[in-house]
Protein backbone atom coordinates (compact mmCIF):
# COMPACT_ATOMS: atom_id res chain seq x y z
CA UNK A 1 0.00 0.00 0.00
CA UNK A 2 1.44 3.23 -1.15
CA UNK A 3 0.07 6.41 0.41
CA UNK A 4 -2.62 8.69 -2.14
CA UNK A 5 -0.58 11.20 -4.10
CA UNK A 6 -1.77 14.60 -3.38
CA UNK A 7 0.36 18.24 -4.93
CA UNK A 8 2.52 19.98 -2.43
CA UNK A 9 1.18 22.80 -2.47
CA UNK A 10 -1.75 25.44 -4.36
CA UNK A 11 -2.37 29.02 -4.11
CA UNK A 12 -5.19 31.15 -5.24
CA UNK A 13 -6.47 34.72 -4.39
CA UNK A 14 -9.33 35.73 -2.12
CA UNK A 15 -12.59 34.74 -3.78
CA UNK A 16 -10.63 32.69 -6.21
CA UNK A 17 -11.73 28.88 -6.60
CA UNK A 18 -8.57 26.08 -6.51
CA UNK A 19 -8.72 22.47 -6.65
CA UNK A 20 -6.60 19.95 -4.51
CA UNK A 21 -6.16 16.47 -6.74
CA UNK A 22 -5.63 13.09 -4.52
CA UNK A 23 -4.57 10.13 -7.31
CA UNK A 24 -4.99 6.61 -5.81
CA UNK A 25 -5.36 3.11 -7.76
CA UNK A 26 -8.65 1.17 -8.55
CA UNK A 27 -7.75 -0.66 -4.92
CA UNK A 28 -8.81 2.39 -3.19
CA UNK A 29 -9.97 5.68 -4.52
CA UNK A 30 -11.15 3.64 -7.91
CA UNK A 31 -13.57 0.97 -6.15
CA UNK A 32 -15.01 2.24 -3.25
CA UNK A 33 -16.87 5.54 -2.48
CA UNK A 34 -15.15 6.16 0.91
CA UNK A 35 -12.78 9.00 0.16
CA UNK A 36 -12.84 11.72 3.18
CA UNK A 37 -10.88 15.27 2.78
CA UNK A 38 -9.59 17.08 6.18
CA UNK A 39 -8.79 20.51 6.70
CA UNK A 40 -6.06 20.95 9.32
CA UNK A 41 -4.13 24.43 11.06
CA UNK A 42 -0.75 24.22 12.28
CA UNK A 43 -0.61 23.01 15.63
CA UNK A 44 -4.76 21.93 15.75
CA UNK A 45 -6.27 18.55 14.89
CA UNK A 46 -7.82 17.45 11.68
CA UNK A 47 -11.19 18.48 10.92
CA UNK A 48 -13.44 16.11 8.61
CA UNK A 49 -15.19 18.56 5.95
CA UNK A 50 -15.95 15.97 2.89
CA UNK A 51 -16.78 12.27 3.38
CA UNK A 52 -17.70 9.62 1.32
CA UNK A 53 -16.53 12.01 -1.88
CA UNK A 54 -19.48 14.28 -1.69
CA UNK A 55 -21.10 14.75 1.31
CA UNK A 56 -20.10 17.40 4.02
CA UNK A 57 -20.89 17.07 8.06
CA UNK A 58 -23.31 19.74 9.48
CA UNK A 59 -21.41 23.34 9.87
CA UNK A 60 -18.96 23.28 7.03
CA UNK A 61 -19.10 25.98 4.86
CA UNK A 62 -20.77 24.82 1.09
CA UNK A 63 -18.04 26.58 -0.48
CA UNK A 64 -15.87 23.16 -0.12
CA UNK A 65 -17.01 20.50 -2.66
CA UNK A 66 -15.55 17.10 -3.85
CA UNK A 67 -15.90 14.82 -6.72
CA UNK A 68 -14.39 11.95 -7.91
CA UNK A 69 -13.25 10.52 -11.23
CA UNK A 70 -11.47 7.24 -11.84
CA UNK A 71 -8.86 6.83 -8.91
CA UNK A 72 -8.66 10.98 -9.01
CA UNK A 73 -11.03 12.49 -5.96
CA UNK A 74 -10.89 16.43 -5.72
CA UNK A 75 -11.51 19.05 -3.30
CA UNK A 76 -12.79 22.32 -4.57
CA UNK A 77 -12.45 25.56 -2.17
CA UNK A 78 -14.43 28.29 -3.63
CA UNK A 79 -15.01 31.81 -2.62
CA UNK A 80 -11.22 31.66 -1.11
CA UNK A 81 -11.22 33.19 2.10
CA UNK A 82 -7.78 34.45 4.50
CA UNK A 83 -9.04 31.27 7.04
CA UNK A 84 -9.22 28.60 4.17
CA UNK A 85 -5.31 28.68 4.28
CA UNK A 86 -3.73 25.02 5.94
CA UNK A 87 -3.12 22.31 5.22
CA UNK A 88 -5.55 19.46 2.76
CA UNK A 89 -5.31 16.17 3.20
CA UNK A 90 -7.35 13.07 1.74
CA UNK A 91 -8.23 9.81 3.07
CA UNK A 92 -9.71 6.77 1.11
CA UNK A 93 -10.28 3.33 2.77
CA UNK A 94 -8.17 0.83 1.14
CA UNK A 95 -9.93 -2.76 1.28
CA UNK A 96 -8.86 -5.27 4.21
CA UNK A 97 -10.54 -2.61 6.95
CA UNK A 98 -7.24 -0.08 5.77
CA UNK A 99 -6.73 2.93 5.29
CA UNK A 100 -4.92 5.67 3.50
CA UNK A 101 -3.87 8.96 3.65
CA UNK A 102 -2.30 11.12 1.34
CA UNK A 103 0.52 13.19 1.94
CA UNK A 104 -1.21 16.63 2.50
CA UNK A 105 -1.74 19.47 0.40
CA UNK A 106 -0.63 23.66 1.92
CA UNK A 107 -3.39 25.71 0.34
CA UNK A 108 -2.22 29.29 0.60
CA UNK A 109 -4.40 32.27 0.01
CA UNK A 110 -2.45 35.11 -1.45
CA UNK B 1 -20.02 16.90 23.60
CA UNK B 2 -17.66 14.13 23.04
CA UNK B 3 -14.14 14.52 23.55
CA UNK B 4 -10.94 12.58 23.29
CA UNK B 5 -7.79 13.13 24.78
CA UNK B 6 -4.44 11.27 23.99
CA UNK B 7 -1.74 10.73 27.46
CA UNK B 8 1.15 8.87 27.42
CA UNK B 9 4.49 10.00 27.54
CA UNK B 10 6.36 12.24 25.47
CA UNK B 11 9.91 10.59 25.56
CA UNK B 12 11.20 7.93 25.15
CA UNK B 13 14.77 6.06 23.92
CA UNK B 14 15.28 3.49 21.12
CA UNK B 15 13.92 0.29 21.53
CA UNK B 16 11.51 1.07 23.95
CA UNK B 17 8.05 0.46 23.72
CA UNK B 18 5.56 3.56 23.06
CA UNK B 19 2.31 3.52 24.92
CA UNK B 20 -0.32 5.56 24.77
CA UNK B 21 -3.97 6.12 26.21
CA UNK B 22 -7.05 7.82 24.74
CA UNK B 23 -10.04 8.80 26.95
CA UNK B 24 -13.72 9.34 25.51
CA UNK B 25 -15.50 11.74 27.76
CA UNK B 26 -18.87 13.39 27.21
CA UNK B 27 -20.15 10.00 25.55
CA UNK B 28 -19.81 5.71 25.35
CA UNK B 29 -16.94 4.38 23.39
CA UNK B 30 -19.50 1.82 22.30
CA UNK B 31 -20.65 1.44 18.53
CA UNK B 32 -17.62 3.03 17.51
CA UNK B 33 -14.20 2.54 15.90
CA UNK B 34 -11.69 3.72 17.47
CA UNK B 35 -8.03 4.53 15.03
CA UNK B 36 -4.37 5.98 16.17
CA UNK B 37 -3.25 8.36 13.41
CA UNK B 38 0.13 9.88 13.57
CA UNK B 39 1.92 12.57 11.91
CA UNK B 40 6.29 12.63 11.71
CA UNK B 41 7.35 16.70 11.50
CA UNK B 42 7.14 17.76 7.69
CA UNK B 43 5.42 14.51 6.42
CA UNK B 44 1.93 13.63 5.88
CA UNK B 45 -0.73 12.23 8.23
CA UNK B 46 -0.32 8.31 8.46
CA UNK B 47 -3.11 5.53 9.61
CA UNK B 48 -1.64 3.37 12.74
CA UNK B 49 -4.71 1.42 13.17
CA UNK B 50 -8.59 0.90 14.74
CA UNK B 51 -9.95 -1.02 17.32
CA UNK B 52 -14.06 -1.51 17.88
CA UNK B 53 -15.42 -0.94 21.27
CA UNK B 54 -15.71 -5.29 21.04
CA UNK B 55 -12.36 -5.76 20.88
CA UNK B 56 -12.11 -5.89 16.69
CA UNK B 57 -8.84 -4.34 15.19
CA UNK B 58 -6.85 -3.83 12.57
CA UNK B 59 -3.63 -2.23 11.63
CA UNK B 60 -1.38 -0.85 9.10
CA UNK B 61 -0.03 -3.62 7.39
CA UNK B 62 3.26 -1.75 7.29
CA UNK B 63 3.11 -1.09 11.48
CA UNK B 64 1.30 -4.68 11.84
CA UNK B 65 4.74 -6.56 13.31
CA UNK B 66 5.21 -3.98 15.95
CA UNK B 67 1.62 -2.53 16.97
CA UNK B 68 -1.17 -3.91 19.57
CA UNK B 69 -4.37 -1.59 20.22
CA UNK B 70 -6.84 -2.83 23.12
CA UNK B 71 -10.06 -0.98 24.84
CA UNK B 72 -11.18 -1.27 28.28
CA UNK B 73 -15.16 0.21 27.76
CA UNK B 74 -15.18 0.19 31.89
CA UNK B 75 -13.00 3.06 32.04
CA UNK B 76 -14.05 4.56 28.20
CA UNK B 77 -10.77 4.34 27.04
CA UNK B 78 -8.42 2.72 24.41
CA UNK B 79 -5.06 2.13 23.96
CA UNK B 80 -1.76 1.85 21.40
CA UNK B 81 0.90 -0.30 21.79
CA UNK B 82 3.81 0.31 19.63
CA UNK B 83 7.05 -1.89 20.12
CA UNK B 84 10.81 -1.34 19.48
CA UNK B 85 10.36 2.14 18.61
CA UNK B 86 12.85 4.17 16.36
CA UNK B 87 13.67 7.75 15.69
CA UNK B 88 11.43 7.08 12.67
CA UNK B 89 8.46 6.89 15.22
CA UNK B 90 8.78 10.47 16.37
CA UNK B 91 5.30 11.93 15.30
CA UNK B 92 2.44 13.62 16.80
CA UNK B 93 0.16 10.95 17.57
CA UNK B 94 -4.00 11.21 17.25
CA UNK B 95 -6.75 9.70 18.52
CA UNK B 96 -9.98 9.64 16.19
CA UNK B 97 -13.67 8.15 16.23
CA UNK B 98 -15.30 7.04 13.32
CA UNK B 99 -18.56 6.66 14.42
CA UNK B 100 -20.08 5.94 11.50
CA UNK B 101 -18.07 2.61 10.48
CA UNK B 102 -17.24 4.03 7.05
CA UNK B 103 -13.77 4.76 7.44
CA UNK B 104 -14.25 8.56 7.92
CA UNK B 105 -12.91 10.06 11.53
CA UNK B 106 -15.28 12.83 12.66
CA UNK B 107 -13.83 13.43 15.83
CA UNK B 108 -9.81 13.76 16.71
CA UNK B 109 -7.97 14.47 19.92
CA UNK B 110 -5.94 17.03 19.93
CA UNK B 111 -2.49 15.24 19.58
CA UNK B 112 0.60 14.30 21.73
CA UNK B 113 3.95 14.70 20.75
CA UNK B 114 6.21 11.52 21.30
CA UNK B 115 9.22 12.00 20.60
CA UNK B 116 12.07 8.82 20.38
CA UNK B 117 15.60 9.95 21.44
CA UNK B 118 18.96 8.54 22.92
Amino acid sequence: QSALTQPASVSGSPGQSITISCTGTSSDIGTYNLVSWYQKHPGTAPKLIIFEFTKRPSGVSNRFSGSKSGNTASLTVSGLQPEDEAHYYCSSYAGSSTVLFGGGTKLTVL
Amino acid sequence: QVQLQESGPGLLKPSETLSLTCSVSGGSIGGSQWSWIRQSTGKGLEWIGYIHHSGGSNYNPSLRSRVTMSVDTSKNQFSLNLSSVTAADTAVYYCARDSSHYWKFDLWGRGTLVTVSS
